[in-house]
């Protein structure tokens, strides 16, 4: 079975500076991973997702991600945020071979302050 | 028109009274889910279906029950319903045989059990 941990319930930062929201998870086979944010009063929409081949991924938003496997990670950044990034941050996996569900982390609420 | 379209959008109900959630989804999407949000707990998976004939517990199934009544449509029931069952519930689709790994979401459900 797989998990996902989502060190950082809250996420506080000024406009304009960079921002980091951390993403680990626990496999026993290889993964697929994803970032979702959600707005206030909405529904989820995917940020950028990481199946295979470069372990830096590039979302919508000028977010980012990266995969690293020994670290069992998948960080996600953006260099500078504006405050219309303020929402929640969810990671989520799902393990290779079409077989189990999609596993989210327990967020991150991302506020960004003028 | 929404791709994946959950009704209601928000009810309340008793203690004790039977509920039904509807989800439908336009997309075509083989694997349909249903998840609960909670402050502080992320998303929790409650059932899954992979096909119509194809359904599976997720983390915290007790208590509730699903029908896939079509390739389209996913319905989730409270038999009874009580109060920390008070939450949003979110429905998602996903068709990994097509490539689509991520999960698409409608715009949740908040359900308020008193």
């Amino acid at each position: 079975a797989q998990s996902v941990t989502q060190l950082d319930s809250q996420v506080p930062v000024f406009e304009e500076a960079p921002v980091e929201l951390r993403c680990n998870y626990s496999s026993s086979v290889s993964v697929y991973l994803f970032w979702y944010v959600q707005y206030p009063n909405q529904g989820l929409q995917l940020l950028l997702k990481y199946l295979s081949g470069s372990t830096l991924v590039k979302g919508i938003n000028g977010f980012e991600a990266e995969f690293n496997k020994s670290q069992t990670s998948f960080h996600l950044r953006k260099p500078s945020v504006h405050i219309s990034d303020t929402a929640e941050y969810f990671c989520a996996v799902r393990s290779r071979g079409n077989t189990d569900k999609l596993i989210f982390g327990t967020g991150t609420r991302l506020q960004v302050f003028p | 028109d929404a791709d994946v379209t959950q009704t209601p959008r928000n009810r309340i109900t008793k203690t004790g009274k039977r509920i039904m959630l509807e989800c439908s989804q336009t997309k075509g999407h083989d694997r349909m889910y249903w998840y609960r949000q909670d402050p502080g707990l992320g998303l929790r998976l409650i059932y899954y279906s992979f096909d119509v004939k194809d359904i599976n517990k997720g983390e915290i199934s007790d208590g509730y029950s699903v029908s896939r009544q079509a390739q389209a449509k996913f319905s989730l029931s409270l038999e009874s319903a009580i109060p920390n069952q008070t939450a949003l519930y979110f429905c998602a689709t996903s068709d990994p045989n097509r490539g689509l790994d991520e999960a698409f979401f409608g715009q949740g459900t908040r359900l308020t059990v008193v």
